[in-house]
């Protein structure tokens, strides 16, 4: 059963860069085609899509945030990454990461999910 | 973008009724590339629905979906007290994927 796991520090100060990652278990990365996807939950929002990074290579960013972030992948650790630079209190938010199905080539639904890491953008 | 809406904001059902929820777009979501989500608190969404009306492997068959184009829907047949949780949908049809807001569904 395949498992995400997201990890990183819980405060970041303004201006500075958030770094994630998320490590996958119970199968390896490179076992399928698929998208591997963050994805952020705010009270304020609700859930926004970051971006997606393709087993192929390809990545897709929310053209709200696409000048910050960069998600990279690292399989041969079963690992992908989120960076966000220059953020700022609004940046604050549960940070998920999870799998994104693919369909003819296409990102599609994101199953399974990770539970979330916390990060506080603050001085 | 397409927009979501979803109502009601609070659903107040007993145990063993039926809830229906609706998942509106701002426009037509194209293949009915339409996704539900299940979460609880502490955990990341559970998917439930994809296809607007595939279920997800183990999920039960008290969950349905239905509805095309713009209209979306999500039926829990009759509520366990596991099924106490926000619901959310999400379109994929559009490059941009975007989420509804949510509904809670709570102890009636």
């Amino acid at each position: 059963q395949l498992q995400l796991q997201e990890s990183g520090p819980g405060l970041v100060r303004p201006s500075e860069t958030l770094s994630l990652t998320c490590n996958v278990s119970g199968d390896s990365m490179t076992s399928g085609v698929y998208y591997w996807a963050w994805i952020r939950q705010t009270p304020g929002k609700g859930l926004e899509y970051i971006g997606s990074k393709h087993s192929g290579g390809n990545t897709y960013y929310n053209p709200s945030l696409k000048s910050r972030v960069r998600i990279s992948a690292e399989p041969s650790k079963n690992e992908f990454s989120l960076t966000v630079s220059a953020v700022t209190a609004a940046d604050t938010a549960m940070y998920f990461c999870a799998r994104g199905v693919t369909t003819f080539g296409v990102n599609t639904w994101f199953d399974p999910w990770g539970h979330g890491t916390l990060v506080t953008v603050s001085s | 973008d397409i927009v979501l809406t979803q109502s009601p904001g609070t659903l107040s059902v007993s145990p063993g009724e039926r809830a229906t929820l609706s998942c509106r777009a701002s426009r037509s979501v194209s293949g009915n590339s339409l996704a539900w989500y299940q979460q609880k608190p502490g955990q990341g969404p559970r998917l439930l629905i994809y296809g607007a009306s595939n279920r997800a492997t183990g999920i039960p068959d008290r969950f349905s979906g239905s509805g095309s184009g713009t209209d979306f829907s999500l039926t829990i047949s009759r509520l366990e007290p596991e099924d106490y949780a926000v619901y959310y949908c999400q379109q994929y049809g559009n490059s941009l994927f975007t989420f509804g807001p949510g509904t809670k569904v709570d102890f009636k």
